[in-house]
């Protein structure tokens, strides 16, 4: 039943470069949100989108949401060493009358100093 | 600070000997949810509580078990943890909005291992 998929499955770039993951998923949304999770580590909340937003920013990052396309993307800007993680979609059904979110497969990106 | 704990970080068991994992909010966050996350995968609901009410996965295998003594406190227990059950635990919460865009709030897991 899981209903991100994301891709690059790994991302290794040089620090002060920008980083782009992106996320598929199946069915109609209320909202997308991104995690980061650091190795052994529980995730973080990053950023929320709403299925009626097209872009959202927060910092150094950027998210976009296509959904026609059931896709979003995001842009972690001038990377650093300290953002070497992996990264998760993690989607909210319209339909669904419970609280669940479906996570994606998640990108692993490597930041090298 | 608020925060989701979870004991212990890592718990190393026998196969078929049950285990329990714990975790702690002090969010007073309504949902509470138990994952499990294997190795370079995404994280995986088992089930999660809304207050007292319990939302099984379908795909949960019924050797897992949970329970939800009060807001607080939430348990996952394994019967007979077999070597396939190796994994890190994630609990996580979340407090219900009328939006439907409310964020969870994760613990640091539990690493579990099977012998």
């Amino acid at each position: 039943s899981q209903q991100g998929e994301e891709d690059p499955q790994a991302l290794s770039i040089q620090e002060g470069e920008n980083a782009t993951m992106n996320c598929s998923y199946k069915t109609s949304i209320n909202n997308l949100q991104w995690y980061r999770q650091n190795s052994g580590r529980g995730l973080v909340h990053l950023i929320l989108i709403r299925s009626n937003e097209r872009e959202k920013h927060s910092g150094r990052l950027r998210v976009t949401l296509d959904t026609s396309k059931k896709s979003s993307s995001l842009l972690i800007t001038a990377s650093r060493a300290a953002d070497t993680a992996s990264y998760f979609c993690a989607t909210r059904g319209v339909t669904s009358g419970t609280y669940k979110y479906i996570f994606g497969t998640g990108t692993r990106l490597k930041v090298l100093a | 600070d608020a925060m989701v704990i979870q004991n212990p970080r890592y718990q190393v068991t026998q196969f078929g000997k049950p285990v329990t994992l714990s975790c702690s909010q002090t969010l007073n966050h309504n949902v509470m949810y138990w994952y499990q996350q294997k190795s370079s995968q995404a994280p995986k609901l088992l089930f999660h509580y809304y207050d007292k009410d319990f939302n099984n996965e379908a795909d949960t295998p019924d050797n897992f078990q949970s329970r939800r003594p009060n807001t607080s406190f939430c348990f996952l227990d394994i019967r007979s943890p077999g070597l396939g059950d190796a994994a890190m635990y994630l609990c996580a919460t979340s407090k219900r909005t009328g939006s439907r865009t409310d964020t969870q709030y994760f613990g640091p897991g539990t690493r579990l291992t099977v012998l």
